[in-house]
């Protein structure tokens, strides 16, 4: 079983400001993979970047950078000059093993609300 | 990226009725996911949902409750079944175009009175 776990349920920053989201893991997996999702106010859940267990080195994908340590199991997500439109609840997730039998299930944490302060 | 879409956006249902609610997928897939985030809550998976077979369960979910139909390979429906004001939640579709990415429909918004 996998679980997810992020620590931090609300954060402010000032605009243009870097920004951290925790998200730590735990699972007997070998083989997985972290996700982070982006749901703003009207619900949808927009994918943002993804982390492989084996890959070496750290994603990014434009504004977006995942610091994966995997002896402290944490996948954090940067977010470098945040923006307002960058307000929103992040969801850390977390696929297993099952992925290589074709089922790509996800396992979500508890999200954090991100506010973007002016 | 595939573009789905689901149906209908949100609804207000009265208790003891059912919805169901469809997702398009313009790609074909293999897997459909149904997921259910309550009010203020995560995500949590209801089921998986195989084009040919039935759906697989998670804890806590059984068929007569949601029962989910997967007739193609871009079309699921979801039922949610005699409804209560707990069934009030946002529920969602997703699809894996491999293990390194999966998306989301747009969700459907349901209240249950």
């Amino acid at each position: 079983a996998q679980k997810i776990t992020q620590t931090q349920p609300g954060m402010f920053v000032q605009e243009k400001e870097a920004v951290t989201l925790d998200c730590t893991y735990d699972t007997s997996d070998q083989s997985y993979g972290l996700f982070w999702y982006k749901q703003p106010s009207s619900g949808e859940m927009i994918f943002l970047i993804y982390q492989g267990s084996y890959d070496e080195q750290n994603a990014t994908e434009g504004r977006y950078s995942l610091n994966f340590q995997k002896a402290r199991k944490s996948a954090n997500l940067v977010i470098s000059a945040s923006q307002l439109g960058d307000s929103a609840m992040y969801f850390c997730a977390m696929r297993g093993d099952e992925a290589n039998f074709g089922n790509e299930k996800l396992t979500f944490g508890t999200g954090t609300r991100l506010t973007i302060i002016p | 990226s595939a573009v789905i879409s689901q149906k209908p956006s949100r609804d207000i249902c009265q208790r003891g009725t059912s919805l169901t609610i469809q997702c398009q997928v313009d790609s074909q897939v293999t897997m459909m996911f149904w997921y259910r985030q309550q009010p203020g809550q995560s995500l949590t998976l209801i089921a998986t949902a195989n084009q040919g077979s039935e759906a697989t369960y998670e804890s806590g979910f059984v068929i007569d409750k949601f029962p989910i139909s997967r007739p193609n390979l871009t079309f699921s429906t979801l039922t949610v079944s005699n409804m209560s004001p707990e069934d009030s939640s946002i529920y969602l579709c997703s699809l894996a175009q491999g293990p390194d990415t999966q998306y989301f429909g747009p969700g459907t918004r349901l209240t249950v009175l």
